[in-house]
C-alpha cells in the first residue's frame, strides 16, 4: 500500500498563534511532497511542493514566510502556519509522490484549522 | 496554461443509472491524467489514471478514456451504487515542475436508493 497520515486531523487555535500540521508517508519513502489547501465545496490548490532536503517551492500568492514548510526526511513533511489568522481557516491537505518515475500522488486525510 | 474543467454539480442520481462526468484539459505538453475520488470525511483517492492517448484507466466499475483529439477525460460507469456518492476530481500531471497535479473543480455526486 501508500499510506500518508496527516496529524492533527483538527485543530482550533487562537489567532496570532502558530500551528504545526505533520504529513508521515507511513509505509514509503517520498522523495517529494505536496501541500493543498481546500475551501469548503472547492477545488484543492496546490500550496507548495517540498522535496526532502531542500527548500520547498511556493506557487504564486502564498507567502513563504506564513507557510513554512520543512522536509526533513523522506517520510516527514511539516506545514506551520505562523501567526495565524481566521482567514487562514481551512482544509490542509498533504501528499506524497515515491519517486521521481511516478507522477501518482498518496494523499493524507487532510487536516481541518479553525483560527478564532 | 495548464487547466482542467469538470462539469458543474452536483449530479444526483437513482441506483443503478449511469453515469458521465465530463473532463475537459488544456495542457502544455503530454500530461498524464487522473480520476480522484472524496468519500465524506476522508482524503482524496486515486480512483484511475491514463498515462497516453487511447489509455482506458479503469477501477471499481468507474473508467475513462484518455481522448487526445477531444482533450477529454469523461468518467463512466453503467452502474451507480449509493456507495459511490462523492466528490470527484479530474487532474492533470506535466511532466517536468515536479509532476505537480492540477485539479479540476470537482463534481459532488449523490446517488439514491
Amino acid at each position: 500500500g501508500a499510506v500518508v497520515s496527516q496529524h492533527p486531523s483538527r485543530v482550533i487555535c487562537k489567532s496570532g498563534t502558530s500551528v504545526k500540521i505533520e504529513c508521515r508517508s507511513l509505509d514509503f519513502q517520498a522523495t517529494t511532497m505536496f501541500w493543498y489547501r481546500q475551501f469548503p465545496k472547492q477545488s484543492l490548490m496546490l500550496m507548495a511542493t517540498s522535496n526532502e532536503g531542500s527548500k520547498a517551492t511556493y506557487e504564486q500568492g502564498v507567502e513563504k514566510d506564513k507557510f513554512l514548510i520543512n522536509h526533513a526526511s523522506l517520510t516527514l513533511s511539516t506545514l506551520t502556519v505562523t501567526s495565524a489568522h481566521p482567514e487562514d481557516s481551512s482544509f490542509y491537505i498533504c501528499s506524497a509522490r515515491k519517486d521521481t518515475s511516478t507522477d501518482t500522488q498518496y494523499f493524507g486525510p487532510g487536516t481541518r484549522l479553525t483560527v478564532l | 496554461g495548464n487547466s482542467v474543467t469538470q462539469m458543474e454539480g452536483p449530479v444526483t442520481l437513482s441506483e443503478e443509472a449511469f453515469l458521465t462526468i465530463n473532463c475537459t484539459y488544456t495542457a502544455t505538453g503530454y500530461p498524464s491524467l487522473f480520476w480522484y475520488v472524496q468519500y465524506p470525511g476522508e482524503g482524496l483517492q486515486l480512483l484511475l489514471k491514463a498515462t497516453k492517448a487511447d489509455d482506458k484507466g479503469s477501477n471499481k466499475g468507474f473508467e475513462a478514456t484518455y481522448r487526445k483529439e477531444t482533450t477529454s477525460f469523461h468518467l463512466e460507469k453503467g452502474s451507480v451504487q449509493v456507495s459511490d456518492s462523492a466528490v470527484y476530481f479530474c487532474a492533470l500531471s506535466v511532466s517536468g515542475g515536479y509532476n505537480k497535479l492540477i485539479f479540476g473543480a470537482g463534481t459532488r455526486l449523490a446517488v439514491h436508493p
